[in-house]
């Protein structure tokens, strides 16, 4: 079955690093991709989307691009704030048959430092 | 109000108990989601109401039991539960249940069965 893998943490970095949180999926059809992220004590907020090969969703300072040839969807941030402290959950969504579900990965949890 | 909204934020009860979330949204979708969320495993999808009609039910124990009377709210009924219930319970809503559309995430309710 369709399935994401993203990678474990906790990823520590400093303000103003450079982030990058990897995400591979499999799925049978052809998926929306999401990065969902959770602050403290709060739900999930969609963060950005992609629902084609090569669209790069983008929102906050964040990216990510649908890649179909390696089935990925890195989530990347040029230079980090410690407000960005929080759990970031990549997820697909696809389409075709009855349900809308969203399989999310096991989520990674992001420190950033002073 | 915006968004979608769950009360309460915080229930803590006793196995014998029986006590009912509630998850209300304000964005006019027809697809609303209960959602599991435990310490260190993939948040795992526990009802889908599409127009007010159950569409899924992914092997949920009994003691939990959806309600969903009209579009804009949903319930989760408990009743003896077990300690191992114990998690975060998430509502989410979508305009459809159709694969690929976004879902909006509530802040959650903080269960703790004791």
């Amino acid at each position: 079955g369709d399935s994401v893998t993203q990678m474990e943490g906790p990823v520590t970095l400093s303000e103003e690093a450079f982030l990058t949180i990897n995400c591979t999926y499999t799925a049978t059809g052809y998926p929306s991709l999401f990065w969902y992220v959770q602050y403290p004590g709060e739900g999930l907020q969609l963060l950005l989307k992609a629902t084609k090969a090569d669209d790069k969703g983008s929102n906050k300072g964040f990216e990510a691009t649908y890649r179909k040839e390696t089935t990925s969807f890195h989530l990347e941030k040029g230079s980090v704030q410690v407000s960005d402290s929080a759990v970031y959950f990549c997820a697909l969504s696809s389409y075709g048959g009855s349900q809308g579900n969203l399989i999310f990965g096991k989520g990674t949890k992001l420190s950033v430092k002073p | 109000e915006t968004g979608v909204t769950q009360t309460p934020r915080h229930l803590v009860m006793g196995m014998t108990n029986k006590k009912s979330l509630k998850c209300e949204q304000h964005l006019g979708h027809n697809a609303m989601y209960w959602y599991k969320q435990s310490a260190k495993k993939p948040l795992e999808l526990m009802f889908v109401y599409s127009l007010e009609e159950r569409v899924e039910n992914n092997s949920v124990p009994s003691r939990f039991s959806p309600e969903c009377p009209n579009s804009s709210h949903l319930f989760l009924h408990l009743h003896t539960l077990q300690p191992e219930d114990s998690a975060l319970y998430l509502c989410a809503s979508s305009q459809d249940k159709a694969g690929g559309d976004t879902q909006y995430f509530g802040p959650g309710t903080r269960l703790t069965v004791l």
